[in-house]
């Protein structure tokens, strides 16, 4: 199985553009989200979703988009990309809400805004 | 939602027993405590997890206080490829993930 695939590994941004990170996961997981790690600190939550067309809110959603039209796919929108917003974004799934359910990381994307 | 302390770094010899512990004293009786670890430049993966009775698995063992207030993550013979940042996480309200700072464990050959 590929897991949870994202794409690009790298990606460097001028201030203003917009730009799409891809994420796809093939294990049919109902659960899916998306976490930025900046230097010497956590993941923290940007955006998840419960499932086909539901998605909600985590701890630091301003300047990000997100959609889930299909299982398979959650994408990550940036809108008017911001130095601030340079981080390694990491998307993650699992299997349903339950608390006793593991998640699975996909290897993360780099992005380095200027 | 329950709030998880962990110390900011260990170090451990190469072959020997590492225990890293995580308070969680505000735990509610359905909380699962999860671990996960990061590896330098990977994402997080997944540990072990448990609710009120010891764990075992491949990677690691977890050791939960009767009380439920702590837990340990054990790795019995630590490797050089166990150096990681580990993650004692309790999933919130709505069962999201939130990430602390974690443990970076430092192992020495």
């Amino acid at each position: 199985n590929a897991g949870v695939t994202q794409t690009p590994k790298f990606q460097v941004l001028k201030t203003g553009q917009s730009m799409t990170l891809q994420c796809a996961q093939d294990m049919n997981h109902e659960y899916m989200s998306w976490y930025r790690q900046d230097p010497g600190m956590g993941l923290r939550l940007i955006h998840y979703s419960v499932g086909a067309g539901i998605t909600d809110q985590g701890e630091v959603p301003n300047g990000y988009n997100v959609s889930r039209s299909t299982t398979e796919d959650f994408p990550l929108r940036l809108l008017s990309a911001a130095p601030s917003q340079t981080s390694v974004y990491f998307c993650a799934s699992r299997k349903i809400r339950r608390r006793d359910t593991e998640a699975f990381f996909g290897q993360g994307t780099r992005l380095t805004v200027v | 939602d329950a709030k998880t302390t962990q110390p900011n770094s260990m170090e451990s010899n190469e072959e020997e027993p590492v225990h890293l512990p995580c308070n969680h004293s505000t735990i509610s009786g359905t909380d699962y405590i999860h671990w996960y670890r990061q590896l330098p430049s990977q994402g997080p993966e997944y540990v072990i997890h448990g609710l009120t009775s010891n764990v075992n698995n491949r990677m690691a063992s977890l050791a939960i206080a009767e009380d439920r207030k702590s837990s340990t993550l054990i790795l019995h013979r630590a490797t050089l490829r166990d150096a990681a940042v580990y993650y004692c996480i309790l999933p919130r309200t709505g069962n999201q993930f939130y990430f602390g700072t974690g443990t970076s464990l430092t192992v020495i050959p």
